[in-house]
């Protein structure tokens, strides 16, 4: 079964100032998908970035961007310009297509702080 | 609105009990999953269902037991078999449809609030 590995437990930023949570998989396959998910102390799992390995260029979402290196199988979060609600759990998240095994893995998550 | 309904929120069970939790779905998700959530262990896989009547096991399937009699449902049964239940379980749902003229699916799972399971 593919895994997902993030090395850092735990992060912390100053505001305004820029961290990148790293984020390892292991996998066979040449097509599937990888995200990033943000828990709130809320526990609500809400999505902040997706990657298709299909694509070559970086995902970007505002503030929010990767860099997905395929033939390494690393996809690290870059959070710029952080803000005091950026803190929360952050997971790295592997999915095979819908049509291989269907299921969706999850690292361990790392625990970002910001600092004002 | 569209979304993932899990119920109750807290719950508390005594040993040698079975408790069931709910997950109700209306954005006419294909697949559904449950994920046990402890503390430094991220989320691991219980079981997934991509349709009704059939679902398979994920990593730590022993000790639970699901159904998926309707689509838009998916409870999650926690027996007594379970030896450690008290966790946080979250419950997910996702389209298989890819998009119009073979555009692909975006992937990404859908959330539900979760349950807090204690036992006493």
């Amino acid at each position: 079964a593919q895994t997902v590995t993030q090395s850092q437990p735990e992060m912390s930023v100053q505001e305004a100032e820029t961290v990148t949570l790293s984020c390892t998989y292991d996998t066979s396959e040449s097509d599937y998908y990888l995200f990033w998910y943000k828990q709130p102390p809320s526990r609500q799992m809400i999505l902040v970035i997706r990657q298709e390995a299909y694509k070559q260029q970086n995902a970007t979402e505002n503030r929010f961007s990767v860099n997905f290196q395929k033939a390494a199988k690393s996809f690290s979060l870059k959070i710029s310009d952080s803000q005091l609600g950026d803190a929360a759990m952050y997971f790295c998240a592997y999915r095979n297509p819908p049509y291989n095994n269907n299921d969706m893995r999850f690292g361990a998550g790392t625990r970002l702080t910001v600092k004002p | 609105d569209g979304g993932i309904t899990q119920s109750p929120k807290y719950l508390f069970r005594k040993e040698g009990q079975n408790v069931t939790l709910s997950c109700e779905q209306n954005l006419n998700h294909d697949a559904m999953y449950w994920y046990r959530q402890d503390p430094g262990q991220g989320l691991r896989l219980i079981y997934y269902s991509q349709i009704v009547n059939d679902f398979q096991k994920g990593d730590i399937a022993e000790g639970y037991s699901v159904s998926r009699e309707k689509k838009e449902s998916f409870p999650l049964t926690v027996t007594s078999a379970q030896k450690n239940p008290t966790a946080f379980y979250l419950c997910a749902s996702t389209s298989l449809l890819t998009g119009l003229a073979g555009g692909r699916n975006t992937g990404e799972l859908f959330f539900g609030e979760g349950s807090r399971l204690t036992v006493l």
